[in-house]
């Protein structure tokens, strides 16, 4: 039973650039939760995706955007990069609406200079 | 604002040496509260999800509780292996989907 994956696996940006992650769910999931972590710090959460729509967003500005494909995979994009988004990127799959329980991949580690 | 608070914030054992850790929580409106651990480096591996007070639920040498305002981890007699920070997250009707997590207690179990 394939887990969450996600690609790259660490990426190196400079401030201005723009950066895209990716994030495949859990087999029989349909949707993705994406969250930031901090050095130290707990996951914040981004923003979810369900039926291919944003379904709910946390406090993040709008350089953070994304979506989600037929095959319930997602991307994550982040414009105009600042060097606080030096984070690890970690995405989350879950299924249905309202099932509670949401498993992680194993993030991806950006850091811009 | 909803909020999750843990403590401690590191905490080290000996193999063997039982103890708990402690996640409190905004009561109103809780819909779930979650217990993960993480790895260095590595994407937070889910342990046990709790919904009303009174629950418990146990995996190998873990167990968690949920009381009216806080929850638990209790870790019987650790091993090295255990090492990690231990995450844990809430959900409340507030906020659908979103979970929101602690900082963490970082667990150190010496042999």
């Amino acid at each position: 039973d394939a887990g969450v994956t996600q690609s790259p696996t660490h990426l190196i940006k400079t401030r201005g650039q723009q950066v895209t992650l990716r994030c495949s769910p859990k087999s029989g999931h349909d949707t993705v939760s994406w969250y930031q972590q901090a050095l130290g710090q707990g996951p914040q959460f981004i923003f979810q995706y369900y039926e291919e729509e944003e379904r709910q967003r946390g406090n993040f500005p709008d350089r953070f955007s994304g979506h989600q494909f037929p095959n319930y995979s997602s991307e994550l994009n982040v414009n105009a990069l600042l060097l606080g988004d030096s984070a690890l990127y970690l995405c989350a799959s879950s299924f249905g609406w309202s099932q509670e329980t949401q498993y992680f991949g194993p993030g991806t580690r950006l850091l811009v200079l | 604002e909803d909020q999750v608070t843990q403590s401690p914030e590191a905490l080290r054992l000996q193999e063997g040496e039982s103890s708990s850790l402690n996640c409190s929580y905004t009561v109103s409106g809780l819909r779930g509260l979650f217990w993960y651990r993480q790895d260095p480096g590595k994407g937070p591996e889910f342990l046990f999800t709790l919904y009303s007070a009174g629950e418990e639920k146990e995996k190998e040498r873990l167990k968690a509780t949920l009381t009216k305002k806080e929850s638990f981890l209790h870790i019987t007699a650790p091993k090295p292996e255990d090492s990690a920070t231990y995450l844990c997250a809430a959900r409340w009707n507030t906020g659908f989907q979103k979970l929101v997590f602690g900082t963490g207690t970082r667990l150190l179990v010496s042999p």
